[in-house]
């Protein structure tokens, strides 16, 4: 079965920290990945995909296809990235057209 | 657990029909109902939102008499596209937001694939 899996509702960390939300996903298939951020009040928004292997607002995320996971991570915390953030599955843009969306981790930064 | 379900999953119409594509939340009441599009390796684009028993708010460069959005009940939005034609052809999301306990919380459905011939 297709699935994404963010294991954590909620994750509090001081500024300056590293942070890592994960996710985790199940497809049989060549995975496209997404990371989604929400801000209070703002509208969703792509952060970054595993394609593009960019890095946004100092956040990187890695495909580990042996492990089936697609951290997010970030090396020092800002208080401007509390959000909600998603990490998505696309599951081909053709034939079996899905997208599946994580419950979303709400991440907190602590002053 | 709270899910948001979208039917149909997939749509084929001929051009210059209209399409519904109906958005649910199951075991909540979704206060606001968004909708998005997604192109081929592109992100979403929000097209429009909608909060229950009021005019949907939309999104620069959408059009309003070309998807239609209703959001007659706490668990139903519908989003019609209007006289379709080909470049419609798109995959349409719904995301759903509540209250879940005290917190707001935001579901997506899993998305309609709508090709217009």
């Amino acid at each position: 079965a297709q699935r994404v899996t963010q294991p954590e509702k909620l994750l509090s960390v001081f500024k300056g920290a590293p942070v890592e939300l994960k996710c985790n996903y199940s497809y049989s298939g060549s995975p496209e990945l997404f990371w989604y951020v929400q801000y209070s009040r703002q509208r969703l928004q792509l952060l970054l995909r595993h394609i593009s292997r960019e890095s946004i607002k100092g956040f990187t995320a890695d495909l580990n296809k042996g492990e089936t996971s697609f951290h997010l991570k970030k090396p020092f915390a800002q208080e401007e990235d509390s959000a909600m953030y998603y990490c998505a599955l696309s599951v081909g843009m053709s034939r079996d057209d899905k997208i599946i969306f994580g419950k979303g981790t709400r991440l907190h930064i602590l002053p | 657990g709270a899910v948001v379900s979208q039917h149909p999953s997939r749509v084929i119409c001929k051009s210059g029909t209209s399409v519904k594509i109906e958005c649910r939340s199951l075991d909540f009441q979704a206060t606001t109902m968004f909708w998005y599009r997604q192109f081929p390796k592109q992100s979403l684009m929000l097209m429009a939102t909608s909060n229950e028993g009021s005019k949907a708010t939309y999104e620069q460069g959408v059009e309003k008499d070309k998807f239609l959005i209703n959001h007659a009940s706490l668990t139903l939005s519908t989003l019609t596209v209007t006289s379709a034609h080909p470049e419609d052809s798109s995959f349409y999301i719904c995301s759903a937001s509540g209250l879940l306990g005290l917190e707001e919380t935001q579901y997506f459905g899993p998305g309609t694939r709508l090709l217009v011939l």
